[in-house]
């Protein structure tokens, strides 16, 4: 079975660009989270979503937006790039929501904001 | 707030020695923790959690963690590293919206 796939592994855009960052969960999975990597830290949670609503905010700017869709795949935005914005952002998918459901982690996107 | 704080960013061991990897939470209450391990290129797996069922849990690749609510610690143990376990080891918490709070990371290095 697949697991959770991201798409583009790598990015490279310009400050004040934006970036759409695309992700596929596992079949059956309902919920979606997106986390962000900076280089020597660990993820920092953006966004949880299940059953297509948004359930769970993380500490960052309006600039990030995302969305999940009927088959639960999800999109993750940011407008108007900045420097700091450079990470490996990171999605995870789980059945549902709790502590007994595994959240499994794709390989990430690297976006590099130069 | 709600955290969990990595003791070391960085700890190397022989090949054939004990891993140990300290993890401590804060928390007013009884949390949902974890551990994942990220190899280079590769995404985060999970090595094992605690959900307030025994407090020693043992996970995958021979690794155990041991939760002790009276030091606030879940430390990552191992008898014997591996070569293959070299690696970077995230303590992780669940918080009250399901979401998850990683600590800083222990970067593991395992001589020959």
């Amino acid at each position: 079975d697949a697991g959770v796939t991201q798409s583009p592994t790598h990015l490279i855009k310009t400050r004040g660009q934006h970036v759409t960052l695309r992700c596929s969960p596992i079949s059956g999975h309902k919920s979606v989270s997106w986390y962000q990597q900076v280089l020597g830290q660990g993820p920092q949670f953006i966004f949880q979503y299940y059953e297509k609503e948004e359930r769970g905010r993380g500490n960052f700017p309006d600039r990030f937006s995302a969305r999940q869709f009927p088959n639960y795949s999800s999109e993750l935005n940011v407008n108007a790039l900045l420097l700091g914005d450079s990470a490996l952002y990171l999605c995870a998918s789980s059945f549902g929501q709790g502590a007994i459901n595994e959240q499994f982690f794709g390989p990430g996107t690297r976006l590099t904001v130069l | 707030a709600q955290s969990v704080t990595q003791l070391d960013s960085h700890v190397s061991v022989s090949e054939g020695t004990p891993v140990l990897l300290r993890c401590n939470y804060s928390s007013s209450y009884s949390p949902s923790l974890f551990w994942y391990v990220q190899h280079p290129n590769k995404g985060l797996q999970l090595l094992l959690k605690y959900t307030s069922a025994a407090t020693l849990v043992k996970g995958i690749n021979g690794f155990e963690a041991e939760f002790k609510k009276s030091e606030t610690s879940f430390h990552l143990t191992k008898p014997s590293a591996h070569m293959s376990d070299a690696a970077e080891y995230f303590c992780v918490r669940m918080d009250s919206s399901y979401k998850l709070i990683f600590g800083s990371g222990t970067r593991l290095l395992v001589r020959p």
